[in-house]
C-alpha cells in the first residue's frame, strides 16, 4: 500500500517569512495530492491540491508543487500571519483507479508563526 | 445546508460497551469515509464505501463495522469498545472529482 512521510514534524517561523513542508509517497500509481490545514479542536479542511497532470498549482499565498520522478510534493506558504498555525496533512491517492478516492496521510506538520 | 453532521460530539463510554457513531450527508455524496485521528499518527482510514450498497476495509479495519443502506448515511459501530479504541473519529464524503470533505468529528474516551 501507500505509505507518506512528512517533514517536518514541527515547523516555526516569523511572521512575514515563508514555510514549507515536504512529503514523499512511495506508490508511483498515486495521482492525486491534497494538502489539509486543521485547526485546534476543528475538522481538517482543504486548502489546496494537485493532480499527477501538473507540476505547480498556486492559489494567493499557498503553492503546492509536485515532482512525479522523485515522488514528493511539498507545500508553500509566503508572507505567513498568525492565523497561518495549525496542523498540517498532506495526502495522496489513485484517485479513479482501483483504491478509488481512499487518501493515505501524512503524520502532520504543526505550524507556528510568530507575531 | 449542513453538509457533514457526525452524532455524538462526545461520548465517554465503558469498556466492553456497544457504540453506533453516526455520519449524515445531505451533498448527495458517493462515497463516504471513516478516519480515526490519534496524536502522532495522522489519519487513519477505518473503512469505506464507493457507494450505497458497498463497502470496503481501511488501513485499521479491526473491532470495526459500518453499513451503508443508503447515499446519506454511514454508521461505524464499535462491536465491544476497548481503551485503544479512544480517539478522534472523523467521517468524510468524496463527490466528483475525487476530494474529500470531513465532518466535525466525534471524541470518543473508551475507560
Amino acid at each position: 500500500g501507500e505509505n507518506v512521510e512528512q517533514h517536518p514534524s514541527t515547523l516555526s517561523v516569523q511572521e512575514g517569512d515563508s514555510a514549507v513542508i515536504k512529503c514523499t509517497y512511495s506508490d508511483s500509481a498515486s495521482n492525486y495530492f491534497p494538502w489539509y490545514k486543521q485547526e485546534l479542536g476543528k475538522r481538517p479542511q482543504l486548502i489546496i491540491d494537485i493532480r499527477s497532470n501538473v507540476g505547480e498549482k498556486k492559489d494567493q499565498r499557498i503553492a503546492v508543487t509536485l515532482n512525479k520522478t522523485a515522488k514528493h510534493f511539498s507545500l508553500h506558504i509566503t508572507e505567513t500571519q498568525p492565523e497561518d498555525s495549525a496542523v498540517y496533512f498532506c495526502a495522496a491517492s489513485n484517485a479513479g483507479g482501483t483504491s478509488y478516492g481512499k487518501l493515505t496521510f501524512g503524520q502532520g506538520t504543526i505550524l507556528t508563526v510568530h507575531p | 445546508i449542513a453538509g457533514i453532521t457526525q452524532a455524538p460530539t462526545s461520548q465517554i463510554l465503558a469498556a466492553g460497551r456497544r457504540m453506533t457513531l453516526r455520519c449524515t450527508q445531505d451533498m448527495r455524496h458517493n462515497a463516504m469515509y471513516w478516519y480515526r485521528q490519534d496524536l502522532g499518527l495522522g489519519l487513519r482510514l477505518i473503512h469505506y464505501s464507493n457507494t450505497a450498497g458497498t463497502t470496503g476495509k481501511g488501513e485499521v479495519p479491526d473491532g470495526y463495522s459500518v453499513s451503508r443502506a443508503n447515499t446519506d448515511d454511514f454508521p461505524l459501530t464499535l462491536a465491544s469498545a476497548v481503551p485503544s479504541q479512544t480517539s478522534v473519529y472523523f467521517c468524510a464524503t468524496s463527490g466528483e472529482p475525487d476530494t474529500q470533505y470531513f465532518g466535525p468529528g466525534t471524541r470518543l474516551t473508551v475507560l
